[in-house]
């Protein structure tokens, strides 16, 4: 299974924030995707990422919210102004036979 | 949008029972998963299921695809302590494949004790 990392484990942020969500180290993956899991709910698809290009997104993954693969190896997720109700874990996946989960990023919205 | 049910959602059973959960819903899916997430991590990857019909075992895990794509179950069988955790169901549109948007079921919470 392949070894999937996300940093921060935990981000404490002020609403309106700007926050960076971090999955390291990815090399030699082309499909990535990031979930959501508000706690006590179930996980529920963001977005997933191609070939440097979005493929898919959900309703949630809206103007707040973007990806990027800046230098070849870290995947991130920014949400430019962080409100409570983005309050949540949030869980990079990488493709190889199937999605391989990280550990997750909580994140907490004061 | 496309919604799974996931049933039961919580159990408390003896060490060395059997436990049943199953997913159902009213779209086809054409690749179902199995995941178990323990408190404060991301979900681990139990069984995939990519064929209609398709009857699955990892050690003493159990899966099944159901005949008409709506629906899949997991069996425990021999519970132990470490079976605890939360277990997920996710359906994939695109068959034959884990590629794309998974749709994950409301999680069974299982609770084992000695």
């Amino acid at each position: 299974e392949p070894e999937v990392t996300q940093t921060p484990s935990h981000q404490v942020t002020q609403m309106g924030q700007e926050v960076i969500l971090r999955c390291v180290p990815i090399s030699n993956h082309l499909y990535f995707y990031w979930y959501r899991q508000i706690l006590g709910q179930k996980v529920e698809f963001l977005v997933s990422f191609y070939n440097n290009e979005i493929s898919e997104k959900s309703e949630i993954f809206d103007d707040q919210f973007s990806v990027e693969r800046p230098d070849g190896s870290n995947f991130t997720l920014k949400i430019r102004s962080t409100k409570l109700e983005d309050s949540a874990m949030y869980f990079c996946a990488i493709q190889t036979d199937t999605q391989y989960f990280g550990p997750g990023t909580r994140l907490t919205v004061l | 949008g496309q919604q799974l049910n996931q049933s039961p959602q919580s159990m408390f059973i003896q060490e060395g029972e059997d436990v049943s959960m199953n997913c159902t819903s009213s779209s086809i899916f054409n690749t179902w998963l199995w995941y178990k997430q323990d408190p404060g991590e991301g979900p681990v990857l139990l069984i995939a299921l990519y064929k209609a019909g398709e009857l699955t075992s990892n050690g003493r895990l159990t899966a099944q695809f159901g005949i008409t794509r709506k629906d899949s179950f997991l069996n425990i069988s021999a519970s132990i302590p470490s079976d605890v955790g939360i277990y997920f169901c996710a359906g994939l549109r695109s068959g034959g494949t884990s590629y794309g948007k998974l749709t994950f079921g409301q999680g069974t919470i299982l609770t084992v004790h000695p």
